[in-house]
């Protein structure tokens, strides 16, 4: 089976750069999606194919994706963008999951 | 706007099967190029990827679920259904219906889950 890899947790101070890696054999090779989730809600889609931003999202959003290593950042991080946040991608017919990134705003 | 609504029994004996429903609105389940998903998340844990149906009624699972489950549509209905048999308290869970757009099973590559449901809690418990 196919495996994605994400660091546990990820702390930025308010204002700064946050950088949230996806790792998976040959990742470069798919396309990734990246999905926010905060506590009792749903996920929301935040990038799909790789890099692109749904409409509603803020442009500090932005994604990108080569060799091994997909990464989501997240430029100017507000108290609002601290969340769960999951990779995933298409394995021939099966989704994929990453184990999930908990990004807290210090 | 889609809207998908996921209901059924939030308390499962073990060994039996879990049942749940997913109404969708706002749109028709048998039109476009969308499959219609399945998703888990124990507390506290991540996100699993249980299955997808697609319009024509084509399925896809994952792998280490597969002995185990069913999704089938009710078109008559706009819904789509999930059957897991042989629970276990591992598989207590929250569990997402969704919707997956840009897929068809020519390719995936793009598919996103644009649309979720809020979720329900099924516990499995004597």
């Amino acid at each position: 089976s196919y495996d994605l890899t994400q660091t546990p947790s990820v702390s930025v101070s308010p204002g700064q750069t946050a950088s949230i890696t996806c790792s998976g054999d040959k990742l470069g090779d798919k396309f990734v999606c990246w999905y926010q989730q905060k506590p009792g809600q749903s996920p929301v889609l935040v990038i799909y194919q790789d890099n692109k931003r749904p409409s509603e999202i803020p442009e500090r959003f932005s994604g990108s994706n080569s060799g091994n290593t997909a990464t989501l950042t997240i430029s100017g991080t507000q108290a609002m963008d601290e969340a769960d946040y999951y990779c995933q991608a298409w394995d021939s017919s099966t989704g994929v999951f990453g184990g999930g990134t908990r990004l807290t705003v210090l | 706007q889609v809207q998908l609504q996921e209901s059924g029994p939030g308390l499962v004996k073990p060994s039996q099967t879990l049942s749940l429903t997913c109404t969708v609105s706002g749109g028709s389940i048998s039109s476009g190029t969308f499959y219609w998903s399945w998703i888990r998340q124990p507390a506290g844990k991540g996100l699993e990827w249980i299955g997808r149906i697609y319009t024509s009624g084509s399925t896809n699972y994952n792998p280490s679920l597969k002995s185990r489950v069913t999704i089938s549509l009710d078109t008559s209905k706009n819904q789509f259904s999930l059957k897991l048999s042989s629970v276990t308290a591992a598989d207590t869970a929250v569990y997402f219906c969704a919707r997956v757009a840009y897929c068809s099973p020519a390719s995936c590559q793009r598919g996103r889950i644009d649309y979720w449901g809020q979720g329900t809690l099924v516990t499995v418990s004597s």
